[in-house]
C-alpha cells in the first residue's frame, strides 16, 4: 500500500514556465513533508519542506503548497531552468517512537526544455 | 545540513559474496538511516541505526541479511551479506542532523550483483 503517490512519472515543460510537479498521501499520521530532487549517480539532495500547520512554504523559485484536507501537496518551479532537470521525490514524515521515518513516493522525472 | 561520503561509490559482486558500505559524517548524529533504491523505483528505509543501540529494521529487512553497526556518532556500516542478483541497488545512508527533521543523504553505492 503507496502511502506517498507521485502519479506523474514524467513531466516536461519549457525554460522559463512553471513546473507544478503533484504529491497526494494517505497517512493522516504525516505531519511534515519535504521535496527532494535526485540527480543520476547522486543522492538525493533536500530542497524544500512544509510543516503541517502551513498550508504554503516559499525559497526563492521554489514553493512548496499543502492541502491538508485533500492529503496533497505540489512543488511549483518558476521560472523552469534546464539545470532543474531531475528525478524529485515527495517524501512525507511521521513521528516513530522516538525516530522520524521518511516515506518516499516513486518520484517525477522533470525535463526542462531550452 | 551535513557533508555524507559513503564507499565503495559502486562495485560489482558475485552472487552469495557480502559487501560491506560504509558511511562516514562530517559531524556527530544520533539518527542514521540506511535506504536502498532498486532500478526504477523509489527510495525503502531499510533500518534506522541509533549510536549504541541496535539497528531497528522495517518488514521485509532482516538483520541477518543486512547487519548494521554504528560504532560512534559518525560513522555506520551496512553489509549486504550472501547476495542475490535482486540486491543489485543504490544503498543509501541518511542523516537527520540535531534536531532537524529533515534528512541528508550521502552520494549512495551502486551496488550489480551477477
Amino acid at each position: 500500500d503507496q502511502q506517498v503517490k507521485q502519479n506523474s512519472p514524467s513531466l516536461s515543460v519549457q525554460e522559463g514556465r512553471i513546473s507544478i510537479l503533484n504529491c497526494d498521501y494517505t497517512n493522516s499520521m504525516f505531519d511534515y513533508f519535504l521535496w527532494y530532487k535526485k540527480y543520476p549517480a547522486e543522492g538525493p539532495t533536500f530542497l524544500i519542506s512544509i510543516s503541517s500547520i502551513k498550508d504554503k512554504n516559499e525559497d526563492g523559485r521554489f514553493t512548496v503548497f499543502l492541502n491538508k484536507s485533500a492529503k496533497h501537496l505540489s512543488l511549483h518551479i518558476v521560472p523552469s531552468q534546464p539545470g532543474d532537470s531531475a528525478v524529485y521525490f515527495c517524501a512525507a514524515s511521521a513521528r516513530s517512537g522516538s525516530a522520524r521515518q521518511l516515506t518516499f513516493g516513486s518520484g517525477t522525472q522533470l525535463t526542462v526544455l531550452p | 545540513s551535513a557533508v555524507i561520503s559513503q564507499k565503495p561509490s559502486r562495485d560489482i559482486c558475485q552472487r552469495g559474496t557480502s559487501l560491506t558500505i560504509q558511511c562516514q559524517v562530517d559531524s556527530q548524529v544520533t539518527m542514521m538511516f540506511w535506504y536502498r533504491q532498486q532500478p526504477g523505483q523509489s527510495l525503502t528505509l531499510i533500518a534506522t541505526a541509533n549510536q549504541g543501540s541496535e539497528a531497528t529494521y522495517e518488514s521485509g529487512f532482516v538483520i541477518d541479511k543486512f547487519p548494521i553497526s554504528r560504532p560512534n556518532l559518525t560513522f555506520s556500516t551496512l553489509t549486504v551479506s550472501n547476495m542475490s542478483p535482486e540486491d543489485s541497488s543504490i544503498y543509501l545512508c541518511s542523516v537527520a542532523p540535531g534536531t532537524s527533521l529533515e534528512q541528508y543523504f550521502g552520494p549512495g553505492t551502486r551496488l550489480t550483483v551477477t
